[in-house]
């Protein structure tokens, strides 16, 4: 009953490595989005796509690329990744292009930490 | 930037009814109010969503002021399996620029 699944759970990785964080979800949906958590912060947008190939920043796009080549799949890319890059990763999806009312599934978050 | 307000952390004694606040005050007509919730280690998860009518469902029901500028959920008979941070956003269309934010949410800590 998997709907929304996030590649890896835990990952450590080094400053300055390059870092893929995928998730792929099976609803058919067409926006998909990737948060942070931090404690004290909540959920903050980094990116978001309402289709294959399109990609909008959220509130803190800085430090991070995506892709999203197809429609079940959307990927999170930390270039060089930083230790204020360690943090919670949240990806969601919900069906669109009026999500309004449709759920927003989330998945069970990747856990990175850069040392 | 979020649209909501919330308290950072409620009380509620186990067996009574949980309250969460939610200030949404520059809230549009197209926009939806929905409530969220994470449990420790876990993503979070949909509880209910209304526009401008008072919502029930199995799970809370859910208080929308006739301004729509504030809303409240309610957990009728909190359990201790209710502690967990609780989210508040609002939805609208693509159109609109939605990017669905959320803020820091309320942490509810249901005690024995």
């Amino acid at each position: 009953d998997v709907k929304v699944t996030q590649s890896s759970r835990y990952l450590v990785k080094r400053t300055g490595e390059k870092v893929f964080l995928e998730c792929v979800q099976d609803m058919d949906h067409e926006n998909m989005f990737w948060y942070r958590q931090d404690p004290g912060l909540g959920l903050r947008l980094i990116y978001f796509s309402y289709d294959v190939k399109m990609k909008e920043k959220g509130d803190i796009p800085e430090g991070y690329s995506v892709s999203r080549e197809k429609k079940e799949r959307f990927s999170l890319i930390l270039e060089s990744a930083s230790t204020n890059q360690t943090s919670m990763y949240l990806c969601a999806s919900v069906s669109g292009p009026d999500y309004r009312t449709g759920e927003l599934f989330f998945g069970e978050g990747s856990r990175l930490t850069v040392l | 930037d979020a649209k909501t307000t919330q308290p950072p952390s409620m009380d509620c004694a186990e067996g009574r009814a949980a309250n969460l606040p939610c200030n949404h005050s520059t809230i549009s007509g197209n926009e939806y109010v929905y409530w969220y919730r994470q449990i420790h280690s876990q993503g979070p998860q949909y509880i209910i969503h209304g526009l401008k009518n008072n919502e029930t469902n199995e799970m809370a029901s859910l208080i929308i002021t006739e301004d729509r500028k504030s809303s409240t959920l309610i957990l009728p008979h909190a359990t201790l399996r209710d502690t967990a941070v609780y989210y508040c956003i609002v939805r609208g269309t693509m159109e609109y620029g939605n990017k669905l934010v959320f803020g820091a949410g309320t942490i509810l800590r249901v005690k024995s």
